[in-house]
């Protein structure tokens, strides 16, 4: 059970998109339409942004959107606002109703 | 409102044992599945454990295998999580959230769990 693989940093300025990878294996990421991704700002919990690779959840801003290729799952957030400054984790159904988190990807908003 | 809210954290020695609860309101969580995802200091988000809806069948991470017990009390709308054989590397905040479509949708605000002698 390794996590799912996630760059450490990335940024953008305000209006600009920004994408976060999330890459597994063919067990999790590549064999199941179930891949999440959350918000967490600090001191917080976690806030579903995306799932089933695509999908958001009612409230989510349309600026969110999720796409999957093969093993790699990737958020990308266009219009970048100073509240998006935040960690996002991807999270990935892995099989026998277990689960694999991404180790986090810290945005920051330049 | 729909809440979750967890309590139970606390500083206990390594070895020891430790209860976390997880109380649902706004919504009967009977429907939902339940896991508990923990978050040690500084570090990145692991899923620890799930349940189903009547609590009959459970899962959990390997390193948590044979030292946590999930389980549900549907009358009492309540989670817990029995820990036990606590080591230094179980000291996270510990999330319950509620599960569907195998995405984490519910978070509750956590409680930090601290192994230390």
């Amino acid at each position: 059970q390794s996590a799912l693989t996630q760059p450490p940093s990335a940024s953008g300025s305000p209006g600009q998109s920004v994408s976060i990878s999330c890459t597994g294996t063919s067990s999790d990421v590549g064999g199941f339409n179930s891949v999440s991704w959350y918000q967490q700002h600090p001191g917080k919990a976690p806030k579903l942004m995306i799932y089933e690779v695509t999908k958001r959840p009612s409230g989510v801003p349309d600026r969110f959107s999720a796409s999957k290729s093969g093993n790699t799952a990737s958020l990308t957030v266009s219009g970048l606002q100073a509240e998006d400054e935040a960690d996002y984790y991807c999270s990935s159904y892995a099989g026998d109703d277990t689960w694999l988190f991404g180790g986090g990807t810290k945005l920051t908003v330049l | 409102e729909v809440q979750l809210v967890e309590s139970g954290g606390g500083l206990v020695q390594p070895g020891g044992s430790l209860r976390l609860s997880c109380a649902a309101s706004g919504f009967t969580s009977r429907s939902y599945w339940m896991h508990w995802v923990r978050q040690a200091p500084g570090k990145g988000l692991v899923w620890v454990s799930r349940i189903n809806g009547d609590g009959s069948s459970t899962t959990y991470a390997h390193s948590v295998k044979g030292r946590f017990t999930i389980s549900r009390d549907i009358a009492k709308n309540t989670l817990y999580l029995q820990m036990t054989g606590l080591r230094a590397e179980d000291t996270a905040v510990y999330y319950c959230a509620t599960g569907d479509s195998h995405a984490f949708v519910i978070w509750g605000q956590g409680t930090m769990v601290t192994v230390s002698s």
